[in-house]
């Protein structure tokens, strides 16, 4: 299972484009990068999912390097909803095997 | 569309109680998960199922944790006997077997063991 690594935290002014990276040195041919967004007290909420290149939706954007060794999520003009914890998981999502949630990136948004 | 549904969403019990929590997945998923959430372990994954055979139990931790999907629609992870250090907040997720489908969380269940 490729092993992720992430900032323990971050911290944004609202308004501002926050980006967090996760490593991934040994990711798999058939690994896909996907990225959750826990609150407290809720589970954790998809947001989005790549392999290669860029992803962009209505949420986010995901930039994934040729080596594809590392990722960065990128949240555009972050709001005090936005304060929660990112997750970065790296798997091959047709077998579902064990895919392991790291300890995430507690994005703290300041007013 | 209902999300995945877990009951209750807190239970508070005395150690040595058997506890079972509840999960209704996503109506069509034929993937479900359960994971257990601690401060000091972060998110664990448990156990998971596949059209309502378990595929991965190598996550319970012990053999007081047991899981069982009788059907589609239902799933339960049951604690006996229960001890504080199961204290945690357990999620089940589900999700569908097409490539690149993510997970979908339930709220979670708060369970303290005193």
């Amino acid at each position: 299972l490729a092993k992720t690594t992430q900032p323990i935290s971050m911290d944004s002014y609202e308004g501002q484009e926050v980006n967090i990276t996760c490593s991934h040195n040994n990711i798999a041919t058939n690994d896909y990068i996907t990225w959750y967004q826990q609150f407290p007290s809720q589970g954790p909420r998809f947001i989005i999912q790549g392999y290669k290149t860029k992803v962009t939706n209505e949420v986010a954007s995901l930039f994934i390097p040729a080596d594809r060794k590392s990722s960065t999520l990128s949240l555009p003009r972050v709001s005090l909803s936005d304060t929660a914890v990112y997750y970065c998981l790296v798997g091959d999502p047709r077998g579902y095997q064990k895919v392991t949630f790291g300890t995430g990136t507690k994005l703290q948004v300041i007013p | 569309d209902a999300g995945v549904i877990q009951s209750p969403r807190h239970e508070v019990t005395e150690m040595g109680q058997e506890v079972t929590l509840r999960c209704k997945p996503i109506s069509g998923h034929d993937y479900l998960f359960w994971y257990r959430q601690t401060m000091m372990r972060g998110l664990e994954l448990l156990i998971y199922f596949n059209n309502n055979v378990p595929i991965d139990d190598s996550g319970m931790p012990e053999d007081r944790f047991s899981a069982k999907m009788p059907n589609a629609s239902f799933s339960t992870l049951k604690i006996q006997p229960s001890e504080p250090r199961d204290s945690a907040v357990y999620f089940c997720a589900s999700s569908l077997s097409d490539s690149n489908q993510p997970q979908h969380f339930g709220d979670g269940t708060r369970l303290s063991i005193l």
